[in-house]
């Protein structure tokens, strides 16, 4: 399975503070997305990093990718209140028309 | 910004009940999902389609699960005989192509009583 999991799990940290969430993943990616997700909510796409990609920005968001490693951290800089929401971080198989696979989720709380 | 829209937000069904979840994906879109989410779980892939057919499905997309697009624009997912088991948020989604972001739409909570 291509499957990522991150971690950890749950994160609480105060806000202004920056915010590190981990992905690990077992199989050769095309590439690999984060996906932010508000309580009861639907998934909102963040940021898509490709295999031959080894970091990328957007605004106060940092993603890393270490092929070797198989592994993703995806950095929140400066939180916010409003960053409170569960990550997630999905990988996209080398096929063509392979599906999106999601890990479990950190649930990130950002304390004011 | 383009969206994808789905309806119902909200569906409440008794068990053995037939239900349709409907989706309008952004229309130039070529690729379409449904994914699960049971509460508190992670996101669950069911089925991939593309050129209007199946291209995938997972083992929780059983003989009870079907997709259609019937008109070329809706999207949709219907449940035959639904369990308990089935109460979840469903997601529909869809993308450009291969290595492109996903959209997804702000999901159907079904809950089977």
């Amino acid at each position: 399975s291509q499957q990522g999991e991150e971690d950890p799990q749950a994160l609480s940290i105060q806000e202004g503070e920056n915010a590190t969430m981990n992905c690990s993943y077992k199989t050769s990616i095309n590439n690999l997305q984060w996906y932010r997700q508000n309580s009861g909510r639907g998934l909102v796409h963040l940021i898509l990093i490709r295999s031959n990609e080894r970091e990328k920005h957007s605004g106060r968001l940092r993603v890393t990718l270490d092929t070797s490693k198989k592994s993703s951290s995806l950095l929140i800089t400066a939180s916010r209140a409003a960053d409170t929401a569960s990550y997630f971080c999905a990988t996209e198989g080398m096929n063509r028309d392979d599906k999106i696979i999601f890990g479990k989720g950190t649930r990130l709380h950002i304390l004011p | 910004e383009p969206e994808v829209t789905q309806t119902p937000s909200h569906q409440v069904t008794q068990m053995g009940q037939e239900v349709i979840l409907r989706c309008v994906p952004i229309s130039n879109h070529l690729y379409f999902y449904w994914y699960r989410q049971i509460l508190g779980q992670k996101v669950e892939f069911l089925v991939s389609f593309y050129n209007n057919e199946i291209s995938e499905k997972s083992e929780i997309f059983d003989d009870q699960f079907s997709v259609e697009r019937p008109d070329g624009s809706n999207f949709t997912l219907k449940i035959r005989s639904t369990k308990l088991e089935d109460s979840a948020m469903y997601f529909c989604a869809g993308h450009l192509g291969p290595g492109g972001g996903y959209t997804f739409g702000s999901g159907t909570r079904l809950t089977v009583v």
